[in-house]
């Protein structure tokens, strides 16, 4: 299963774009790249997905490599409320008796906005 | 108000106890999925199911079971051979589990102390 790597933390400043990086250089052609946040003692929450194409929602926009082995997802206009832990996650491949459709969380970024 | 609802937010137990946490969810969703969280630490799968009346183990499953009996609720028993049962735990649902793009959908956890 394709893993991803992403640095521990960033801060970023109120107001600015916010560009979380994440590489995945193993990643098989029909394997999805999605991202989540958790807020400090909720539930994840879930950001945006792609498998080729950039991608934009109400939320944020997912930048991916031509070859598919990075990302970053960027918060256009980040805001206190936006510190989170940010993951990257890629989703695993089908297998024969495997578990289908689930997510490997790894540790993810912690990102810090700051006033 | 569509969402996953989990019940208690905190909850206390003595060591040696089963404990039953509950995951109702009213979006329609043929999965659901248990996670397990400790501190600083990513999620981990415990089980999922992917229709009612079926489950499967994911990667952490020794020492829980779980039952899938209606498709709106997923409990989770934390039984007593489980060896370090103190953590956040995190139910989700999504639409399916198949080999389109389903994100996952997160309850706000139960965080389970056992002394």
């Amino acid at each position: 299963d394709a893993k991803t790597t992403q640095p521990p933390s960033m801060d970023c400043a109120e107001g600015r774009a916010a560009n979380l990086p994440c590489n995945h250089s193993t990643i098989s052609g029909n394997e999805y790249v999605y991202w989540y946040r958790q807020i400090h003692s909720q539930g994840p929450q879930y950001i945006i997905h792609g498998l080729k194409n950039n991608e934009t929602n109400e939320m944020a926009s997912l930048i991916i490599t031509e070859d598919r082995k990075s990302s970053t997802l960027i918060l256009p206009h980040a805001t206190l409320r936006d510190t989170a832990v940010y993951y990257c996650i890629v989703r695993v491949a089908v297998r024969r008796g495997g578990s289908q459709g689930n997510l490997i969380f790894g540790k993810g970024t912690k990102l810090s906005v700051k006033p | 108000d569509g969402g996953i609802t989990q019940s208690p937010k905190y909850l206390f137990r003595k060591e040696g106890q089963n404990v039953t946490l509950s995951c109702e969810q009213n979006l329609n969703h043929d999965a659901m999925y248990w996670y397990r969280q400790d501190p600083g630490q990513g999620l981990r799968l415990i089980y999922y199911s992917q229709i009612v009346n079926d489950f499967q183990k994911g990667d952490i499953a020794e020492g829980y079971s779980v039952s899938r009996e209606k498709k709106e609720s997923f409990p989770l028993t934390v039984t007593s051979a489980q060896k370090n049962p103190t953590a956040f735990y995190l139910c989700a649902s999504s639409i399916g589990t198949g080999s389109g793009s389903y994100e996952q959908y997160f309850g706000p956890g139960t965080r389970l102390t056992v002394t």
